[in-house]
């Protein structure tokens, strides 16, 4: 069963604060990482779709980053607003698909 | 449209009841996805079309559980006989295209509630 892993499962900052966090994937048959964004009660946004080893995205104060060789992504979100708060999902592409990771939920107080 | 549309916004059955849900993809969009979100935050990967064909089954129930996209009109996901497992929320999401090697984004619906009593 393919595994795809985040971490930290949630994250506390204050306003300003720069924060990252991970997805962990298989990397062999490695054809994308997706991430999202994700408020409860609304749909996912898309962030980023990443294909290349070593691909850095950049969207505002949020970046990601792609390790293919040793399976894992950074997101990296520079000086926290509160309205970054959200749940962020990664997801592997396979095949007819995307496998997501459980998601860091991220809180960032004023 | 511009965006995924899905319908209900919530719906609820008792256990034993049928239950149909419904999504229009973004037009022009050949691919069409369906998750359940059942743990918080856990999506789980049921069913793809390519048009009115599936592109991927690997996730779906092999019981109670269909769906169907035709043409000029909605793709659909059933649920025959509901059972309180069932209660999560059922995304859907559309691409332009879906191809293994390259990569294109999947945009997605707001969600259906369904609550199973």
């Amino acid at each position: 069963i393919l595994n795809v892993e985040q971490s930290p499962q949630s994250l506390h900052v204050q306003e300003g604060d720069s924060t990252n966090f991970t997805c962990s994937f298989p990397s062999s048959n490695f054809y994308a990482l997706h991430w999202y964004r994700w408020e409860t009660a609304k749909s996912p946004e898309a962030l980023f779709v990443m294909t290349l080893n070593g691909d850095e995205k950049k969207k505002g104060r949020i970046s990601a980053t792609l390790n293919t060789k040793e399976g894992y992504s950074y997101l990296y979100i520079k000086g926290s607003q509160p309205e970054d708060s959200a749940t962020y999902l990664c997801a592997f592409q396979e095949g007819g698909k995307l496998i997501f990771g459980q998601g860091t939920e991220l809180s960032v107080k004023p | 449209g511009e965006e995924v549309a899905q319908t209900p916004k919530h719906l609820v059955r008792g256990e034993g009841q049928k239950a149909k849900l419904y999504c229009a993809p973004i037009k022009g969009h050949s691919y069409v996805f369906w998750y359940q979100q059942v743990l918080k935050n856990e999506f789980k990967f049921l069913i793809s079309f390519q048009n009115e064909n599936v592109f991927d089954e690997t996730g779906m129930p092999k019981e109670r559980f269909s769906a169907k996209c035709l043409p000029n009109s909605p793709c659909s996901l059933e649920i025959q006989a509901t059972k309180l497992e069932d209660s999560a929320v059922y995304f859907c999401a559309s691409s332009l295209q879906w191809v293994r090697d390259s990569t294109y984004e999947q945009y997605f619906g707001p969600g259906t509630r369904l609550t199973v009593t």
